[in-house]
Parts: C-alpha cells; structure tokens; sequence
C-alpha cells in the first residue's frame, strides 16, 4: 500500500508569514494530490488538489506544488490569518482500486 | 446542495455493545466512504460502498461491517465494542468511486465514546 509522510506535525507561525507542509508518498503510481483543511469540531474540507500532469497550481493565498520524480508535493499557505488554523492532511490517490491513505496531519497554528 | 451528514454527532456506549452509525451523503452521490479518525492512528479508510456494493476495505477486524441502500445512505456497525473503537467516525461520499482522483466530501462526523 501507499506510505504517506507528512512534515512537520506542528507549525506555528506568526500572522503575516508564509507556512509550506510537504507531504512524501511511495507509490509512484500515485495521480492526484488534494490537500485538506480541517477545523475543529468539523469534517476535512478540500482546499487545492493538483494532478500530475501539472507542476504548481494556485488558488489566492494557497498554492501546492508536485515533484513527481522526488515524490513529494508541498502546501504553501502565504499571508497566513488566525483563520488558517486547522490540521492539514495529503492525500495522494493511486486512482484504482487503492486504500485511501491520508497523511498524519499537520497542526498549523497562526497566532495573531 | 445539503452537505454530508451523519447522524447522531456524539454517541456514548458500553464495551461490548454494539453501535449503528448513519450517514446521508450529498444528493447524487454514489459513493459513500467511511473512516476512523483517532490521535494515535490518524484518518484509517474503512471501506467503500458504491452502488449498494461494497468496493474497498480497509484492514479493520470483521466487527466493523456496513452496508448502502437503494438511496445512497449508509451505515456502518460495530459489534462487540472496545475500548479502542473510541474515535471520530467520518464519512465522505463522491459522485464516483474514491480511485478516480476526486474530492472526497466529507460529513462532520460521529463522535464515539465507549466506556
């Protein structure tokens, strides 16, 4: 199955600066990269996802990039705001019949 | 469009006892996923259902089981609770099967406590 590493646990950040998660996965076969937020008391909700045919994609304050070879892509939060605070999971997606395997989460926290 | 919802949010049960959780997924989705959501083991998948069948599972003992009506609402059981099924139970569904690279959208989930 897929082996999902996500770095580090625990960001803390000021209001203002940038923060990036990186997320590493084994199966090269792997297609899709979403990224979700998760706030407490609440589901994760998708914010970017990207596919491998592409290399960057952005989305106001949020962007992911994806290095294929190196098998890794990375959250980039810029300007973060208190609202930003959430735990972050990768979920890389093989496409198949794969096991959906989410990454361990990142606990951002953004003090004001 | 209403989002995912399970029901009921919290539920606290005795070990031993057995538990049906409910999950409505968005309207025209057939695929309804669930998940058990703990601080030591993170987000595990549990299984699939799509199109009333189960498609995928997860490596979770034979107590947890499901099913997916006609309508697309699932259930998941869990018999012979242990302490160690406390966790947040989530659910999310899709208009396809989770292996064809979309959004998964997820429920806010069950919260289960056993004693």
């Amino acid at each position: 199955g897929e082996n999902v590493e996500q770095h580090p646990s625990t960001l803390s950040v000021q209001e203002g600066d940038s923060a990036v998660i990186k997320c590493t996965y084994s199966d090269s076969a792997s297609n899709y990269f979403p990224w979700y937020k998760q706030e407490l008391g609440k589901g994760p909700q998708l914010i970017i996802d990207i596919r491998s045919n592409v290399g960057e994609k952005k989305d106001q304050r949020i962007a992911v990039t994806l290095n294929k070879t190196a098998k890794h892509f990375s959250l980039h939060i810029t300007e973060t705001q208190p609202e930003d605070s959430a735990v972050y999971f990768c979920a890389p997606n093989a496409g198949g019949s794969y096991i959906p395997t989410f990454g361990r989460g990142t606990s951002l926290i953004v003090h004001p | 469009k209403a989002g995912v919802t399970q029901t009921p949010r919290y539920l606290i049960k005795t070990r031993g006892q057995q538990v049906t959780l409910s999950c409505s997924p968005i309207s025209g989705h057939r695929s309804v996923s669930w998940y058990q959501q703990t601080p030591g083991q993170g987000l595990q998948f549990l299984f699939e259902y799509f199109s009333e069948t189960q498609r995928n599972k997860g490596n979770f003992p034979g107590r947890f089981s499901g099913r997916q009506f006609s309508n697309s609402r699932s259930e998941m059981n869990v018999s012979t609770l242990e302490l160690g099924d406390s966790a947040l139970y989530l659910c999310a569904s899709g208009p396809q099967r989770t292996g064809a690279n979309t959004e998964a959208f997820f429920g806010q989930g069950t919260r289960l406590t056993v004693v």
